[in-house]
């Protein structure tokens, strides 16, 4: 596989469920980004990995918990959400963690909280 | 601080006319300017970027963007839009001072009919 991919692409969790979204980047690219994208709101940064050391983390609540293992992998644990966390999640990868960069976006895993 | 505004939610061009998508910034440092498009289901994909030099920049499918300090813009351009460019573009900056951090603007949908 090529670019950046995401698993799975819809999940739908009650609210007392125990989840993970799983990201892989095939660029070996240094830097990894979770965004969350809401209807009718800009895209949100949520965490951002950089040599596998988080680097940012946006006040995003604890509900929501990162892990980079390595350079290519990151993933995003889910643990008593809201209704309102239903959005798509997109991750990104980029050559490093700089101004210059572009980011290279996966598809999205679609969450949807019952 | 950084931002980001995209004052049209939506542009309708017909096929083969030009299209134009605004884009207006704020930094504090240096800007870089990145143009993101994402189709319906899909994440975003990167189009083109002004990082120094020549302010027009050329991207991807056609695609150009001019940079403009004095006015702070970033605007998207096609000389003659397909119906294939229907899409949702996003805008970006980032600033000399913050690292690898984006922010994004809210996106504005085009509409090209045949």
């Amino acid at each position: 596989e090529t670019g950046v991919t995401q698993t799975p692409r819809h999940l739908v969790m009650g609210m007392t469920n125990k989840k993970s979204l799983k990201c892989e980047q095939h660029l070996g690219h240094n830097a990894m980004y979770w965004y969350k994208q809401s209807a009718k709101k800009p895209l949100e940064l949520m965490f951002v990995y950089s040599l596998e050391e988080r680097v940012e983390n946006n006040s995003v609540p604890s509900r929501f918990s990162p892990e980079c293992p390595n350079s290519s992998h990151l993933f995003l644990h889910l643990h008593t959400l809201q209704p309102e966390d239903s959005a798509l999640y997109l991750c990104a990868s980029s050559q490093e963690y700089s101004p210059y960069n572009e980011q290279f976006f996966g598809p999205g895993t679609r969450l949807t909280v019952l | 601080a950084q931002s980001v505004a995209q004052p049209e939610d939506q542009v309708n061009v017909a096929e083969g006319n030009p299209l134009t998508v605004k884009c207006t910034y704020s930094v504090s440092g240096n800007p870089y300017l990145f143009w993101y498009v994402q189709y319906p289901n899909r994440g975003l994909q990167f189009l083109l970027k002004y990082i120094t030099g020549d302010n027009l920049v050329k991207g991807s499918y056609g695609f150009e963007a001019e940079f403009n300090k004095s006015q702070t813009s970033f605007h998207l351009k096609k000389p003659s839009a397909l119906v294939s460019d229907s899409a949702l573009y996003f805008c970006a900056v980032r600033d000399s001072t913050n690292a690898g951090k984006s922010t994004f603007g809210d996106g504005t949908t085009l509409t090209v009919k045949p």
